[in-house]
């Protein structure tokens, strides 16, 4: 079975200062990795992800993750944050051998700061 | 093209009474799923489903049914609501070309559900 944890539940931080959000992940098979984004009142939607190759990732709105197989981590990281950024970010593991099945982490609520 | 859709959009129960979540959507996709989000907790998985007929249970099935007689629709069924079946629940989508695994989830926009 796969689990997750993002190791922060709030993150605050001021406009254009840089912000990593920490997320690792246990599985005994190879997983693709997720992060998704969700907004006030609103359902989930795909920042970036992980299948293969280069384990730096580049997603929307200026987004990147990097996937260390040693640490089993994938913290998602930002170079300069704005105020839009705020909302919830939720890192989400699946099995890459067959199956849809994904599992989230509890979620980091980024708070960005004028 | 719509996407993902679910209604109602809020909710409010009584202990002890039932109704159906609604899901659709029109991308053709073979898996859908369920999840509850409550506070602290992330998105836990309900149900799932792999395609027409196939439905399988997630980490929390309790209190929950579901069905799937066609590609676009998968309902959620509270059998007897219980206060703790308080939450937001969000219908997601994943699939497409050729069942490509690689896809993301696509979710629709939640149904607030309050069970007084």
């Amino acid at each position: 079975a796969q689990s997750v944890t993002q190791l922060d539940s709030q993150v605050p931080v001021f406009e254009e200062a840089p912000v990593e959000l920490r997320c690792n992940y246990s599985s005994s098979v190879s997983v693709y990795l997720f992060w998704y984004v969700q907004y006030p009142n609103q359902g989930l939607q795909l920042l970036l992800k992980y299948l293969s190759g280069s384990t730096l990732v580049k997603g929307i709105n200026g987004f990147e993750a990097e996937f260390n197989k040693s640490q089993t981590s994938f913290h998602l990281r930002k170079p300069s944050v704005h105020i839009s950024d705020t909302a919830e970010y939720f890192c989400a593991v699946r099995k890459n051998t067959g199956g849809f099945k994904t599992i989230f982490g509890a979620g980091t609520r980024l708070f960005v700061k004028a | 093209n719509a996407g993902v859709t679910q209604t109602p959009k809020f909710q409010v129960l009584k202990t002890g009474q039932s109704m159906t979540l609604q899901c659709a959507q029109d991308m053709n996709h073979e898996y859908m799923s369920w999840y509850r989000q409550d506070p602290g907790m992330g998105l836990r998985l309900i149900h799932y489903s792999v395609g027409a007929g196939i439905t399988d249970q997630g980490e929390v099935p309790n209190g929950y049914n579901v069905s799937r007689s066609t590609t676009e629709d998968f309902p959620l069924r509270l059998l007897s609501a219980a206060p703790s079946q308080t939450s937001v629940y969000f219908c997601a989508s994943s699939g497409g070309v050729a069942g490509s695994i690689y896809n993301e989830q696509f979710f629709g926009p939640g149904t607030r559900l309050t069970v007084l």
